[in-house]
């Protein structure tokens, strides 16, 4: 079956650095993809890979292993305002998003 | 830049009782798709379109029927509303980035409650 993996909650110090593993099984691949959900709001995109490797987009990043079925998202320099949910989202060989529950990222001053 | 817009925001129903939820989207994208997220899940797709006129089942799609008459609405009815169906509903809209949708981007969400 197909299935995403990713923590239920992290906790992590404003202006540190924090990575949010997720791992996937899907039938066939076609991307993995990562948003970003506030509490009560919409989720909105925040990185795409379909390589292997590391996407830098300012102080976050996401880095895709097809190999391992493992991706990460890595914040830098964490503020306050990173305090959501993180969603990590697969495409599979029909173009279809697998979804992560997603990880609830508590950052404490 | 409205995006894409869902109406109502907040709905309460009775069992049995249907309703329909609208979404509109204004950025001119083929696809578009209806979500329900319950806590400790993943979003699931309930149903979605590739274009106008077209509707396909997702992963959850009994208890709902939707429609997609014009390109920029897609419309999700619940015939006879179940408990189960207590949910916060997402609407997204995506382009065609190649020959794979892109980034998705929702609305703001409809929290729907069945008494």
């Amino acid at each position: 079956g197909q299935n995403i993996d990713q923590p239920t909650e992290m906790t992590a110090t404003e202006g540190a650095i924090v990575q949010i593993n997720c791992t996937y099984q899907t039938s066939g691949f076609n991307g993995l993809f990562w948003y970003q959900q506030h509490a009560g709001e919409a989720p909105t995109f925040l990185s795409y890979n379909v390589l292997d490797g590391l996407e830098e987009k300012g102080r976050f990043s996401s880095f895709l292993s097809r190999s391992k079925g493992y991706s990460y998202l890595l914040l830098k320099e964490l503020q306050m305002k990173d305090s959501a949910s993180y969603l990590c989202a697969a495409s599979d060989s029909n173009y279809q998003l697998i979804w992560g529950a997603g990880t609830k990222l508590i950052i404490k001053p | 830049n409205a995006g894409v817009t869902q109406t109502p925001k907040f709905r309460v129903l009775k069992t049995g009782q249907s309703m329909t939820l609208l979404c509109a989207q204004d950025m001119n994208h083929e696809y578009m798709y209806w979500y329900r997220q319950d806590p400790g899940m993943g979003l699931r797709l309930i149903h979605y379109s590739v274009g106008e006129g077209t509707t396909a089942k997702g992963e959850v799609p009994d208890g709902y029927n939707v429609s997609r008459l014009k390109k920029q609405n897609f419309l999700l009815g619940l015939e006879s509303a179940a408990p189960s169906q207590t949910s916060v509903y997402f609407c997204a809209s995506s382009i065609l980035a190649g020959d794979a949708p892109g980034e998705l981007f929702f609305g703001e969400g409809s929290r729907l409650t069945v008494l």
